[in-house]
């Protein structure tokens, strides 16, 4: 079955990190550039970062610039975001999404809460 | 930054009635590189039109999409008890993506 499935989020303190995964199944995924998408309480969607499929280039919304840095394992098929730096504003449900301009697969996503 | 902005913010119809979404960007769209999702509660977004106005796979032909330039919309001709959602725009026509505020679809 084709799917992601994101894993890692969890209760943060401000400053603090966290890496978040997203295992692909049913595709090939080394031909395909991920993206991270994250939706805050009630909110609506903000694109955070891409990673291509080949060369490993990468794009970053200027609000997590500096502090996140998106990878990926293509051996493990399996994308990465480390988050540095967590502010009480990164609260969020983060997706995983596939393919570099639209996204026609999303994973079900992963609850990241920075509070002291 | 392309700031897109959806209107109406809520837009409150009965099953079996015709639904226009708008969304406007504040500068040209590059190649019409535009999409829509749908989310429901709870579930994460599925694609329903890129390149403004195809339909991604396995979406039902009442939902369509056009415009250019500036100007999108999103068309739901004959409403479905299903439908009632949150709807939000995309514009990839830049390096840095952005989507709109989303429009919320409820049922009168």
């Amino acid at each position: 079955e084709v799917q992601l499935v994101e894993s890692g989020g969890g209760l943060v303190q401000p400053g603090g990190s966290l890496r978040l995964s997203c295992a692909a199944f049913g595709f090939t995924f080394s031909n395909y550039a991920m993206n991270w998408v994250r939706q805050a309480p009630g909110k609506g969607l903000e694109w955070v970062s891409v990673i291509s499929g080949s060369d490993n280039s990468t794009y970053y919304a200027d609000s997590v610039k500096g502090r996140f840095t998106i990878s990926r394992d293509n051996s493990k098929n399996t994308l990465y975001l480390q988050m540095n730096s967590l502010r009480d504003e990164d609260t969020a449900v983060y997706y995983c999404a596939k393919d570099r301009w639209y996204f026609d697969l999303w994973g079900r996503g992963t609850l990241v809460t920075v509070s002291s | 930054e392309i700031v897109l902005t959806q209107s109406p913010g809520t837009l409150s119809l009965s099953p079996g009635e015709r639904a226009t979404l708008s969304c406007r960007a504040s500068q040209s769209v590059s190649s019409s590189y535009l999409a829509w999702y749908q989310q429901k509660p709870g579930q994460a977004p599925r694609l329903l039109i890129y390149g403004a106005s195809s339909r991604a796979t396995g979406i039902p032909d009442r939902f369509s999409g056009s415009g250019s330039g500036t100007d999108f919309t999103l068309t739901i001709s004959r409403l479905e008890p299903e439908d009632f959602a949150v709807y939000y725009c995309q514009q990839y026509g830049s390096s840095l993506i952005t989507f709109g505020q989303g429009t919320r679809l409820e049922s009168k």
